[in-house]
């Protein structure tokens, strides 16, 4: 199984900060990596497909990137309603895997 | 807009078999989509355990493939999965998730809102 490490597993920051998540693959997955968020009580719901494709109607202070087996989540700006834990995945290869989540917090 | 809900028994009996049928609305079932079911515990997180396309091909995690079936049932617009002898450890939240047609099968686009199934005697 490829196995998504992401971190950190918690993070906490202020209203209109720059929060950077990041997920590390096993092994080579191309471009295959989305970003999902999770509200409590709620299903996760897609933000970014194939590392940096916004979903439509998600907010364009969402983006993603890649480089290598290391990928990157980042929200531009902070807001109170982004506070969820966000999940990567890999669906380069059977299983599909999920990282661990991250937890983020408003300072 | 296509909308999922799943539904089925909450409470499993230890050893017993857990099945969930996931209903889709506003949508074909038979369209070019996989459709998936995943699972949320506090102690594994999420976990994808299979998918099915509406030719009723499937692909499986390895680690359940031998207790796992999902299933289709065109004409009710749904599909199924069922795990046996189950054990503390199959209690989670179960989601059913809509991914995207061949290229993009492991993009969740649509997810239920998740049926929480607790294995206990």
């Amino acid at each position: 199984d490829i196995q998504m490490t992401q971190s950190p597993s918690s993070l906490s920051a202020s209203v209109g900060d720059r929060v950077t998540i990041t997920c590390q693959a096993s092994q080579d997955i191309n471009i295959f990596l989305n970003w999902y968020q999770q509200k409590p009580g709620q299903a996760p719901k897609l933000l970014i497909k194939d590392a940096s494709s916004l979903e439509a109607g998600v907010p364009s202070r969402f983006s993603g990137s890649a480089s290598g087996t290391d990928f990157t989540f980042t929200i531009s700006s902070l807001q109170p309603e982004d506070i969820a834990t966000y999940y990567c995945q890999q669906y380069d290869n059977v299983p599909i895997t999920f990282g661990q989540g991250t937890r983020l917090e408003i300072k | 807009q296509v909308q999922l809900q799943e539904s089925g028994p909450g409470l499993v009996k230890p050893s017993g078999t857990l099945s969930l049928t996931c209903a889709v609305s506003g949508g074909s079932i038979g369209s070019t989509n996989w459709w998936s079911w995943v699972r949320q515990s506090p102690g594994k997180g999420l976990e994808w355990i299979g998918e099915i396309f509406h030719s009723g091909s499937t692909t499986y995690n390895p680690s359940l493939k031998s207790r796992v079936t999902i299933s289709v049932d065109k004409s009710m617009q749904q599909f199924s999965l069922s795990l046996n002898s189950v054990t503390a450890a199959d209690t989670a939240v179960y989601y059913c998730a809509r991914g995207g047609d061949s290229g993009a099968y492991g993009v969740f686009e649509i997810w239920g809102q998740g049926t929480r199934v607790i294995v206990s005697s």
